[in-house]
């Protein structure tokens, strides 16, 4: 079946460095891969989406690359800040719809200050 | 986001109960959906609707159920719990792709 890998699971940085978190997708007609933070306590949130059409999408520290041939897709943060611990999840959509999504496990990412 | 509730927020339960828990929104989305969180699984899907006649199975529906009453109402139930239940319930609403998560339901079937 449709499937997520995310890596690593866990990720620790020195405030100011940059953190990247990797994911590969199984379902070669996902057209759809968004990425949701969610810090303790609280409920996930989208904070960046990429479409299959487009390799690359920014904004402002943080971004995301889409390699559709390898099924690769990665979220690069950017002057990491005590505020971006928090764990992410990043998400393929599957069976051919960008409504239904298969999330990957989490990266639980820690910004030491 | 106010606009997506759950209730109740935590619910302590026994084996073999039914139990329901309740999701409402305001944004006036169609579809709507229900996971569960588990540590180290990340955010599966239990069932998803897309209109008030429609309703699916997402990864992992077996022991639950699901009612559209209304295009704001979606409810899941677990109709004989079991402790592998227990778990974090989310409930979510989108109109095009994002999708809006509600508070979440801290479930656990002692």
């Amino acid at each position: 079946g449709e499937n997520v890998e995310q890596h690593p699971s866990t990720l620790s940085v020195q405030e100011g460095d940059s953190a990247v978190i990797k994911c590969t997708y199984s379902d070669s007609a996902s057209n759809y891969f968004p990425w949701y933070k969610q810090e303790l306590g609280k409920r996930p949130q989208l904070i960046i989406d990429i479409r299959s059409n487009v390799g690359e999408k920014k904004d402002q520290r943080i971004a995301v690359t889409l390699n559709k041939t390898a099924k690769h897709f990665s979220l690069h943060i950017t002057e990491t800040q005590p505020e971006d611990s928090a764990v992410y999840f990043c998400a393929a959509s599957y069976g051919g719809a960008t409504n239904k999504l298969i999330f990957g496990t989490g990266t639980l990412l820690a910004v030491q200050p | 986001d106010a606009d997506v509730t759950q209730t109740p927020r935590n619910r302590i339960t026994k084996t073999g109960k039914r139990i329901m828990l309740e999701c409402s929104q305001t944004k006036g989305h169609d579809r709507m959906y229900w996971y569960r969180q588990d540590p180290g699984l990340g955010l599966r899907l239990i069932y998803y609707s897309f209109d008030v006649k429609d309703i699916n199975k997402g990864e992992i529906s077996d022991g639950y159920s699901v009612s559209r009453q209304a295009q704001a109402k979606f409810s899941l139930s677990l109709e004989s719990a079991i402790p592998n239940q227990t778990a974090l319930y989310f409930c979510a609403t989108s109109d095009r792709d994002e999708q809006f998560f509600g508070p979440g339901t801290r479930l656990t079937v002692l």
